[in-house]
């Protein structure tokens, strides 16, 4: 399966500001997808990233605040922008199995505190 | 959006205990229920993926039985240690082509063996 390199693994940030989390892995996949978890709630998914093509946003979260990079078929970036005390969550990075019956490929994540 | 139910939020058992765990979630729509663990400062890692109702898998002490008709999955571990220490997540995996390829999670199920 593959494996996934997620940086920064934790950062303290002041609000307003903006953080890029950075995920590498190491094989081309065509679908990278990006988790939030709030803290006590679940892993909720933000955005799908195909690369060549606009990310797919879930309900809920926009580009302007979570714009994603896909440059190629290894490596994806998201950007929390003008970030919020309500932003502190984990940040996952993701590759799935698609079609099949494996289990979908996680980065370590990013804990983010904003203060 | 979907509704994954986890129970029991928590959970804290002796070395040598066995447990179970709870996931529930639609019955319509499924293309396959996903296993993760997720210990502190790691990557979710999968444990099992099931698609067929009826499915019981087992991974060493760990098993896990699906029932797609009412809609849970059960999580057996058998003579618990304190590695099994982590937060166990489930995640259902829809058919809708709208939605292929994405997971939604549950909040999962936060287990803490005592030596």
């Amino acid at each position: 399966s593959a494996v996934i390199s997620q940086k920064p693994s934790r950062d303290i940030c002041q609000r307003g500001t903006s953080l890029t989390i950075q995920c590498q892995v190491d094989s081309q996949v065509t679908m990278m997808f990006w988790y939030r978890q709030q803290p006590g709630q679940s892993l909720t998914l933000i955005a799908t990233a195909n690369q060549g093509s606009e990310a797919t946003y879930e309900s809920g979260f926009v580009i302007d605040k979570f714009p994603i990079s896909r440059p190629n078929l290894t490596f994806s970036t998201l950007t929390v922008s003008n970030m919020s005390p309500e932003d502190s969550s984990i940040y996952l990075c993701s590759v799935g199995g698609g079609r099949g019956t494996y289990g979908y490929t996680f980065g370590s994540g990013t804990r983010l505190t904003v203060v | 959006i979907l509704n994954v139910e986890q129970s029991p939020q928590s959970l804290h058992v002796q070395e040598g205990d066995s447990t179970n765990f709870t996931c529930s979630f639609p019955s319509s729509n499924f293309y396959a229920l996903h296993w993760y663990r997720w210990e502190t400062a790691k990557s979710p890692e999968a444990l099992f993926v099931m698609t067929l109702n009826g499915d019981e898998k087992k991974k060493g002490r760990i098993s896990a039985t699906l029932n797609t008709k009412e809609g849970y999955s059960y999580l057996y571990i058998k003579g618990s240690q304190p590695e099994d220490s982590a937060t166990y997540l489930c995640a259902f995996h829809s058919d809708r082509g709208s939605t292929l390829g994405r997971l939604y999670f549950g909040r999962g199920t936060q287990l803490t063996v005592w030596p």
